[in-house]
Formats: structure tokens, C-alpha cells, sequence
């Protein structure tokens, strides 16, 4: 199974600010056949279910603000928050789908200082 | 609107089976793969199973393999999860969600609210 790996675990900013959320694979997730990484990223508030953000690395889900942004290819990726405001707090998760069984990183919890 | 409520959840005995029900609306629920993901308290995502449009392609995690059932009725717009043999580390939010890809899970661009399984004696 590939292994996806987030960090940091948390992250306290003040509203504004640029937040940064890195994921790694444990094995490339670019398929070469139509240069497109299989990697979505997700925003969990507290009390609801999981909401896309991300997918193919960097394509925004309609309604997404355009204030997240994914970046990355290959094994190394990155969700960024270009100006945090209150309603982001939330764990945010990366995920897989280049291989079966998809997995998920651990989260990253991003919290207002 | 794309909507997902699922049911069935509760507290059951080790060993012991669930049925778990998905009902979907606001979409043609026949033109796309499910999922089941879950999430046990405090803890992050685990993906449980997939099923393709028709039913015919099916796919698990190896932690429910052979005790974990998907099914679905598309005349009902609905998905189900059969859980037999459950074990305490499968107590969790059970979470349906629709995928974007017709034969392999991808990316899920919707979820329902969940259900909670508690397997406690």
C-alpha cells in the first residue's frame, strides 16, 4: 500500500496568514500514461464529514475558494491556504488514488492563533 | 443537490453482524462507484470498500476482507454494507461517498454525514 505521510501534525496561524500543508508518498503517484497525479486533498470540519478540496494535485472542486491551492507532482505535495480566515480551521487530509486500496495521510489540524 | 444519508448504525456485540444503508438523492446514483470510508473516534480516514456502477466490480481494504460485504440497488438509489464477524477496532463513523471514476476508486466529491458502528460487549 502506498504510504502517505503529512506534516506538520498541527499548526496555530493568525488570520491571514499563509498556510502551508505538505504530503509525501511512499511511491511516486504520476501516471505516466497521461501525466496527471492521483492526489485529492480534503477539508474535515469539526463535527462534519469530509469535503473535497483538490484533485489531480492542483484542480480546485467547483465552490472551492480560490484561496487553496494544491501544488506538487511525483511523491511530494502541497495544500496552501493563500490568507487563513476563521471558517478554514478544520484537519485537512491528502489521499491517494493511484494504487488500490486508496489511502490517506494522517491529517494536519489547522487551527487561529 | 448531491446527498447522502446513511443508517443502521448502533452499538452490537463482538462478533456480531450490521447492516449498514446508504440512500442517495440529487444525482443519477446509477452513473457512479461508491465508497465506503470510515473514521474511528479521534482518528483519521480509513478507506473500507468500493463498487462500481453496476455492482460487478467490488474491492476492500484487507482489514475487512471476507467479513465486510458491499452491495447496491440502483431501482433504489441505495448502497449497503454488510458487516459480519465485527471486531471493537471496527467501531467508527461509516461514511458513504460517491466517486468520480467508473471502475477503480478515485477521488470522492461527496460524502454523507455518516453513521456511527460501536462494537462494544
Amino acid at each position: 500500500d502506498i504510504v502517505m505521510t503529512q506534516s506538520p501534525d498541527s499548526l496555530a496561524l493568525s488570520l491571514g496568514e499563509r498556510a502551508t500543508i505538505n504530503c509525501k508518498s511512499s511511491q511516486s503517484v504520476l501516471h505516466i500514461s497521461n501525466n496527471k497525479n492521483y492526489l485529492a486533498w480534503y477539508q474535515q470540519k469539526p463535527g462534519q464529514p469530509p469535503k473535497l478540496l483538490i484533485y489531480w494535485a492542483s484542480t480546485r472542486e467547483s465552490g472551492v475558494p480560490d484561496r487553496f491551492s494544491g501544488s506538487g507532482s511525483g511523491t511530494d505535495f502541497t495544500l496552501t491556504i493563500s490568507s487563513l480566515q476563521a471558517e478554514d480551521v478544520a484537519v485537512y487530509y491528502c489521499q491517494q488514488y493511484y494504487n488500490t486500496p486508496p489511502t490517506f495521510g494522517h491529517g494536519t489540524k489547522v487551527e487561529i492563533k | 443537490e448531491v446527498q447522502m444519508v446513511e443508517s443502521g448504525g448502533g452499538l452490537v456485540q463482538p462478533g456480531g453482524s450490521l447492516r449498514l444503508s446508504c440512500a442517495a438523492s440529487g444525482f443519477t446514483f446509477s452513473r457512479y462507484s461508491m465508497n465506503w470510508v470510515r473514521q474511528a473516534p479521534g482518528k483519521g480516514l480509513e478507506w473500507v470498500s468500493y463498487i462500481s456502477t453496476s455492482g460487478r466490480i467490488t474491492y476492500y481494504a484487507d482489514s475487512v476482507k471476507g467479513r465486510f460485504t458491499i452491495s447496491r440497488d440502483n431501482a433504489k438509489n441505495s448502497l449497503y454494507l454488510q458487516m459480519n464477524s465485527l471486531r471493537a477496532e471496527d467501531t467508527a463513523v461509516y461514511y458513504c461517498a460517491r466517486d468520480q471514476h467508473w471502475e477503480l476508486p478515485h477521488y470522492l466529491d461527496g460524502w454523507g454525514r455518516g453513521t456511527l458502528v460501536t462494537v462494544s460487549s
